[in-house]
């Protein structure tokens, strides 16, 4: 069975520094993995998807890797600003025919 | 294209009411899931549909819930005899039946049981 963990389950930073939110799952046959942000309240903007064959996606100040070996993915936020105050969600997909299984989420905080 | 959308966004009802949410997805999106996310959590998967075959139903879908996707296009999720368990948002989320599968959300449907 799959699961997802975060870690930290939640952070908070100065304004301008660099981040790395953590994602793990514990079974390393999957089909992409994506990362959504959430704003309290509100439904999910997805951010990046990174397919199975792939290592890395930027866009913008944001680069998510995949290591599907170790289970692992991360999120690297540069320059964080107070607008990237939000949770954020991993989720993977383990087959194109299968359902996608989230994580419970790291709470972002940005203090001006 | 102006995304998935759900409705209504918020439902307060009494314990015993039945109540029924709407999605919409986006034109062309073949595939429609439904998830259940409580304060604090991530969402969880109740059920997903290509076109209009429901494909699967996870274990929380109990016999009170139904969900269906007349013609492929929007679907409904009705919840009968409420409970105050029930109280939760109810998220809307369709891709294309193609790679890389993108999940695009709706804003979700917030219901409040009391």
């Amino acid at each position: 069975k799959q699961e997802v963990t975060q870690i930290p389950a939640a952070l908070s930073v100065p304004e301008g520094e660099n981040l790395v939110l953590n994602c793990s799952f514990t079974d390393s046959a999957i089909y992409n993995l994506q990362w959504f942000r959430q704003d309290p309240g509100k439904g999910l903007t997805s951010l990046l998807l990174i397919q199975s064959s792939q290592r890395e996606q930027t866009s913008g100040r944001l680069n998510a890797s995949l290591d599907k070996s170790s289970g692992r993915s991360t999120l690297y936020i540069a320059a964080s600003q107070p607008g990237d105050s939000a949770t954020y969600l991993c989720a993977v997909l383990k087959t194109s025919y299968d359902k996608v299984i989230f994580g419970p989420g790291t709470s972002l905080s940005v203090i001006p | 294209d102006t995304g998935v959308s759900q409705n209504p966004r918020h439902k307060i009802t009494k314990r015993g009411q039945n109540v029924t949410f709407r999605c919409d997805p986006i034109s062309e999106h073949n595939r429609l899931y439904w998830y259940r996310q409580t304060l604090g959590q991530g969402p969880e998967f109740l059920t997903y549909f290509q076109n209009e075959a429901q494909l699967e139903k996870s274990r929380l879908l109990s016999d009170r819930f139904s969900a269906e996707r007349p013609k492929g296009s929007f679907s409904t999720l009705e919840i009968q005899r409420t409970e105050q368990g029930d109280s939760a948002m109810y998220l809307c989320a369709s891709s294309q039946g193609l790679p890389p599968y993108e999940q695009y959300f709706g804003p979700g449907t917030r219901l409040t049981v009391t």
